[in-house]
């Protein structure tokens, strides 16, 4: 069955600076993977997806994720990160031998430090 | 705003009960998935239907039961209700099966 890691509970940047919120996944077939945005008291929001293509996909808000396959990484990125930045983010995957199921990873918290 | 809306926002109800959370998916959207979010497992899913039909199903207990009518609306039933089942419960849509999911804002389910 397909799995996802977030290895950090919380991630502290400083405004202004490159932000990356790490993300890898294991799954049997080939992955389709998101990243996904949640700010308190609110649904989660769609940043950005991998399904095919460019392993560099560029998203909402300024957010680019790598799709390294050797590396079974899909880390988020920003190049200059804002404090409106701050929230709790979730990778998520997709096996395409699995059917519809979807796992999310744990969430990683992101503070953008004024 | 996403485009999808769920009712109740907040529900309080005892042990034992039973409750319905609705979920109207964005306009032309086919696929609705519902989650479980609680502090201690994180998001977890739960099912999710296509066009009427169920098409996978998640960590869903046998006490609670989904269905999607024919205007794509869904409905989860939550039975026998216990105080762990307290929780965020988010539906989401999307139009076809592999694209990205609009969630709703959630409702939060208190039991007592």
């Amino acid at each position: 069955a397909q799995s996802v890691a977030q290895p950090e509970d919380q991630v502290n940047v400083a405004e202004g600076n490159p932000l990356t919120v790490k993300c890898t996944y294991s799954v049997s077939g080939n992955p389709y993977l998101f990243w996904y945005v949640q700010y308190p008291n609110r649904g989660l929001q769609f940043l950005l997806k991998y399904i095919t293509g460019d392993n560099l996909v560029k998203g909402s808000y300024g957010f680019e994720a790598e799709f390294n396959k050797s590396q079974t990484s899909f880390h988020l990125k920003k190049p200059s990160a804002l404090v409106s930045d701050s929230a709790l983010y979730f990778c998520a995957v997709r096996d395409d031998n699995y059917g519809q199921n979807f796992v999310f990873g744990p969430g990683t918290r992101l503070s953008v430090l004024p | 705003d996403s485009g999808v809306t769920q009712t109740p926002k907040h529900l309080i109800t005892a042990t034992g009960q039973r409750v319905t959370l609705r979920c109207s998916p964005r306009s032309g959207d086919l696929s609705v998935y519902w989650y479980q979010q609680s502090l201690d497992q994180g998001l977890q899913f739960l099912i999710q239907y296509y066009n009427g039909e169920e098409r996978a199903k998640g960590n869903i207990l046998e006490r609670f039961s989904a269905q999607q009518f024919p205007d794509l609306h869904s409905e989860l039933n939550l039975s026998s209700l216990e105080l762990g089942d307290s929780a965020l419960y988010f539906c989401a849509s999307s139009p076809q099966q592999d694209y990205e999911q609009y969630f709703g804002p959630g409702t939060r389910l208190t039991v007592t």
